[in-house]
């Protein structure tokens, strides 16, 4: 089937510093991307969002940016802070698909002080 | 805005019962919800869509009359796991759509429910 994403990879920064955390998505006809940030034992919390017809979009200390020719997704935390330390998962869908998530593997950031 | 609950937060049952976990939207109605089932250190996936007012849509693989779904109202709907067995246990997390005024809508989700099947 289709999927998100790569395995499961641990991203340690230090406190303060910025992060990138990559996500690869398969299906080109997704036109909605949406990062979710997940911390042990909680549901997924939104953290910031993207359509097809943008490359990048900005939030408060956060940057997301998609490169559709490669099918990629980032996104960049500034000045990481230990609360941001949690699980990211990337999340596709689109129009057709009446909001079916496809989540990705997901990334551990683990930020040390 | 745009909480969603779920209940139990977590449970332990003996194999063979069966498990209810319900999902409120509690500010908002939602039409549709989505049921995720997610295994330690791994990715969420989706277990089926629930519609309220109608059957529930199952992903491929997963056992419709084993995830029993009920929708019964815009801001309620039950997951109902019969004759659980060990390998069930997992934690499950339901989402509720919020439809926004953009033309994308957004999921909202539950903070899950920890399911051990001894």
């Amino acid at each position: 089937g289709e999927s998100v994403g790569l395995h499961l990879p641990t991203l340690s920064v230090q406190e303060g510093d910025n992060s990138i955390i990559n996500c690869a998505y398969s299906n080109s006809a997704s036109d909605y991307f949406i990062w979710y940030k997940q911390e042990s034992g909680k549901g997924p919390q939104f953290i910031i969002d993207i359509r097809s017809n943008m490359d990048k979009r900005q939030g408060q200390r956060v940057t997301v940016l998609l490169n559709k020719t490669v099918k990629h997704l980032s996104l960049q935390i500034a000045a990481t802070q230990p609360g941001d330390s949690a699980v990211y998962f990337c999340a596709e869908t689109f129009s057709g698909g009446y909001n079916k998530l496809i989540f990705g593997a997901g990334t551990r950031l683990a930020v040390h002080p | 805005g745009a909480v969603v609950s779920q209940h139990p937060s977590w449970v332990i049952c003996k194999s063979g019962t069966s498990v209810k976990i319900e999902c409120r939207s509690l500010d908002f109605q939602a039409t549709t919800m989505f049921w995720y089932r997610q295994f330690p250190k791994q990715s969420l996936m989706l277990m089926a869509t629930s519609n309220e007012g109608s059957k529930a849509t199952y992903e491929q693989g997963v056992e419709k009359d084993k995830f029993l779904i009920n929708h019964a109202s815009l801001t309620l709907s039950t997951l109902t796991v019969t004759s659980a067995h060990p390998e069930d246990s997992s934690f499950y997390i339901c989402s509720a759509r919020l439809s926004g005024g953009r033309g994308t809508d957004t999921q909202y989700f539950g903070p899950g429910t920890r399911l051990t099947v001894l």
